[in-house]
Parts: C-alpha cells; sequence; structure tokens
C-alpha cells in the first residue's frame, strides 16, 4: 500500500451509535491531519498531530474524538453525532507540521451519513 | 482574520480552451499559495506551490499559477482544458506557522 488510506470509505450511523475512521500512511511523514469537507463550505481543520502529539484542535465539539497511536496511524472515533455532522472527512499527512509549507497528502476520504 | 476567495463556485468550459481559476486571499504577509484539484471520490492532490522566488509557477498536468502581490491573487491558468481536468480545485494560503485555510473551490466543467 502507498500513500493515505482512508477506511471505510462509506459509513451509516445513527445518532446513538459508536463508530471509528481510521487513517494510515506509508509516506514516512511525522504529521497527520483531520479535516471536514461539507458542501459549499471551506475544508475545515478539525485535528492536526505532529510526532503523535495533539498540536490543533481547531474548537472541535467532544463527540469527535481522535486517537494517534503512532506517526503512521490516526483514527476518528465517532459518538451520539448528529446529522449536521454527515460529511467527507478526509485525512491528509505532512512531513511534519510545524511550518505548514509541506505538501500535505490526503487520503480518498471517509463519507459519514448521520441518521 | 486570514481568508481565501475563490469567487467561482462553478466554471464551464470548452475541451481545448483556455482556463482560469481566481483565487483572492487576505493575509498580512507574504503567504505561501496553493492549488489543489480533487477529482469526484478522490481526496485532495497537489496541482503547484508557490513560496518565494518567481512569481509564475509551473505544476503539474499543465497547469501554472501566477502571484500577484498587488492584487492579493493566486490565479491558476491551463491553456487548453482536456475532458479530465474537470473536477474541483481548491486555492490555499497559509503563512508557515499556521494550518493551511482552504477556499470553498470552484468546480470545473468540461464540455466537448
Amino acid at each position: 500500500e502507498t500513500g493515505v488510506t482512508q477506511t471505510p470509505r462509506h459509513l451509516v450511523m445513527g445518532m446513538t451509535n459508536k463508530k471509528s475512521l481510521k487513517c494510515e500512511q506509508h509516506l514516512g511523514h511525522n504529521a497527520m491531519y483531520w479535516y471536514k469537507q461539507s458542501a459549499k463550505k471551506p475544508l475545515e481543520l478539525m485535528f492536526v498531530y505532529n510526532f503523535k502529539e495533539q498540536t490543533e484542535n481547531n474548537s472541535v465539539p467532544s463527540r469527535f474524538s481522535p486517537e494517534c497511536p503512532n506517526s503512521s496511524h490516526l483514527f476518528l472515533h465517532l459518538h451520539t453525532l448528529q446529522p449536521e455532522d454527515s460529511a467527507l472527512y478526509l485525512c491528509a499527512s505532512s512531513q511534519d507540521s510545524g511550518t505548514y509549507t509541506g505538501e500535505l497528502f490526503f487520503g480518498e476520504g471517509s463519507r459519514l451519513t448521520v441518521l | 482574520a486570514q481568508s481565501v476567495t475563490q469567487p467561482d463556485i462553478h466554471i464551464t468550459v470548452s475541451e481545448g480552451a483556455s482556463l482560469e481559476l481566481r483565487c483572492n486571499y487576505s493575509y498580512g504577509a507574504t503567504p505561501y499559495l496553493f492549488w489543489y484539484v480533487q477529482s469526484p471520490g478522490q481526496g485532495l492532490q497537489l496541482l503547484l506551490k508557490y513560496f518565494s522566488g518567481d512569481t509564475l509557477v509551473q505544476g503539474i498536468k499543465g497547469f501554472e499559477a501566477e502571484f500577484k502581490r498587488s492584487q492579493s491573487s493566486f490565479n491558476l491558468r491551463k491553456p487548453s482544458v482536456h475532458w479530465s481536468d474537470a473536477a474541483e480545485y481548491f486555492c490555499a494560503v497559509g503563512e508557515g506557522n499556521t494550518p493551511l485555510v482552504f477556499g470553498k473551490g470552484t468546480r470545473l466543467s468540461v464540455i466537448a
């Protein structure tokens, strides 16, 4: 596998469910990101991890809980979501997040639908 | 506040025609500038970036962009569009120690 891989590609969940999104990067990068992409809105940065440490939390509701066990893996744990949380969730990686001048490498996204 | 504006939500061009996608930004200093492309069902892919130096930068797939400080713009151009260029295009801006800010995107349709 190469690049950034996200699973599952599609997820439908009820508001009371608990599910997780997974991201894995095979690029040897040190920084990983979660973005939310909703229709007609700019890409929203949710979380940034650099060398497994969270460096950005963009005022994301606590029903989204990230986990970064190592520099290659990133999870987004979901619980008691709302219908407005339905969106495409994109994972990205970069060499590091210290200067943000590096290229971001994106996965194909996980399309989440909350019923 | 930092902001990125892509004024055109949707553009339709004929195959073989030239293309220009607009991007304006509001930043205090000289920013780092990026254009990304997202094909349907895919993640974003970097087309090109500008950090410093020559204000005309070349990217992949025949795209280029020009940084104009006086106009706070970083417009993306291609002289001859191919049907495979149909996608969503995102301008992004950063300042080195802050995360990238993305525009809302411009959807490009290509007709025969």
